[in-house]
Order: C-alpha cells, then structure tokens, then sequence
C-alpha cells in the first residue's frame, strides 16, 4: 500500500538552528508533493509544493524541500528556525489513480516542531 | 483569498446525538473534503465530493455520511455520535486540476467532544 512516512513525530529546536524534517514515500510513479504547516489555533496551510521542473522548491517563510526522485523523498528545509516556526507539519503525497480530485492523497502523520526562544 | 468556513469552533454533545458539522467554501471550487485529525493518527479521510449531489467514502466513513446540495457547501453528518467520534474536524476544497490535483485549502477545524 502507499504510504507517506515522517520520520521524526516531535523535534525540538533552538533559534537559529538549522531544519530537516524527513519525508519518504512508497509510491513509484509520477507524483505531487507537498509540505502543509499547522500553527497553534490555525488551520492548516500550504507551505509549498512539487509538481514538476526544478526539484528544489521554496516555500513560504524561507522554507525550502528538495525532491529526490531516486530516494522518494521530499525533505523540509531551513536554515535558521524562528520562535514563530512552532507548529505541526505535515507531508502530502498525492498519486494520479485519483484524477484530479484528491482522492488519493496520503498523508504522513505530521511532524510536531517546538522552538525555543 | 480563499476561504473555508466551518460554522463550529467548538462543540459539544451527548451520545446518540445526531450531529451536522456544516462547511463552505467561497471559491467556486468542485472539490471538497472531510478529515478527522487525532493526535498520533494524523489525517484521516472521511468523505469527499467532487460535485453537487456526489459523494465518495474516505477511509474512514463509518458512522459518518455526508450531504453536497450546493456547490459551496458541505455537511457532515454524524448519524447517531458516539464518544470514539471525539476528534478535531477538518474541512478542505479544491479545483478538479489535472491528474495530479492541486493544493487544499482547510478551514480552521470544529473540535468536537462526545459525551
């Protein structure tokens, strides 16, 4: 079955500490990737996405990911972590059997980061 | 910008109750979606719609249905609630794009208890 696998469900940063936070998927074919955030209180929102062309995308809020098709992964990036950058998140991983509605997108089941001011 | 109103931050029911989470979406979008959020468990699919009138079962649809009479509105039922139906729910859209589909746009989730 297809699955979206985050490898790290809680990390604790300091300010200006670099991120990774790791994302894999097991689908082998033409894929959409994506990052969504979850602040405290907030509801879920876009920080970026992969559908084709240059594998490293940014994001909002200086984020960045980088898609390796050879390693099905789509690891979230940034160099220097705010306070403000306390949230969950979330990797998406969206497969043409649907298409075009969604319906196959699979969700991994979140990473929760904590920065410490 | 879009915007995704669910009509409850914050409910509270009994057991056996039946429930209506209402959502609407301001986008024209064709797509819209249900999800439960548990901690652990991350998003779980409960249904979605890709038209007025049509519906399709999530991977978890029991003790859930749903009803899209308006393009711009979706509304979860939950038939007869039950304490395991205690979960933060999320409603989505979308555009029907492509094969591969675009992003969603979530609103701000109802957390729902059951007692």
């Amino acid at each position: 079955a297809q699955s979206v696998s985050q490898h790290n469900h809680h990390v604790i940063l300091s300010e200006a500490a670099s991120l990774e936070l790791g994302c894999n998927y097991s689908y082998g074919g033409t894929v959409n990737l994506f990052w969504y955030v979850q602040y405290p209180g907030q509801h879920l929102q876009l920080l970026l996405k992969y559908f084709s062309g240059d594998p490293l995308v940014k994001g909002i809020k200086g984020f960045e990911a980088e898609f390796i098709k050879s390693k099905f992964s789509f690891n979230l990036r940034k160099p220097s972590v705010q306070w403000s950058d306390t949230a969950e998140y979330f990797c998406a991983v969206n497969t043409p059997i649907n298409a075009g509605n969604n319906r196959k997108l699979i969700w991994g089941l979140g990473t929760s980061l904590a920065v410490n001011p | 910008d879009v915007k995704v109103t669910q009509s409850s931050r914050y409910l509270v029911k009994r057991t056996g109750e039946k429930v209506f989470l209402e959502c609407v979406q301001d986008m024209d979008h064709e797509n819209m979606f249900w999800y439960r959020q548990d901690p652990g468990l991350g998003l779980r699919l409960i249904y979605f719609s890709y038209d007025v009138k049509m519906k399709e079962k999530g991977d978890i649809p029991e003790g859930y249905s749903v009803s899209r009479e308006k393009k711009e509105r979706f509304s979860l039922i939950l038939e007869s609630a039950s304490t395991n139906q205690t979960s933060m729910y999320l409603c989505a859209s979308s555009f029907l794009q492509g094969v591969l589909g675009p992003p969603l746009h979530f609103g701000n989730g109802t957390r729902l208890t059951v007692t």
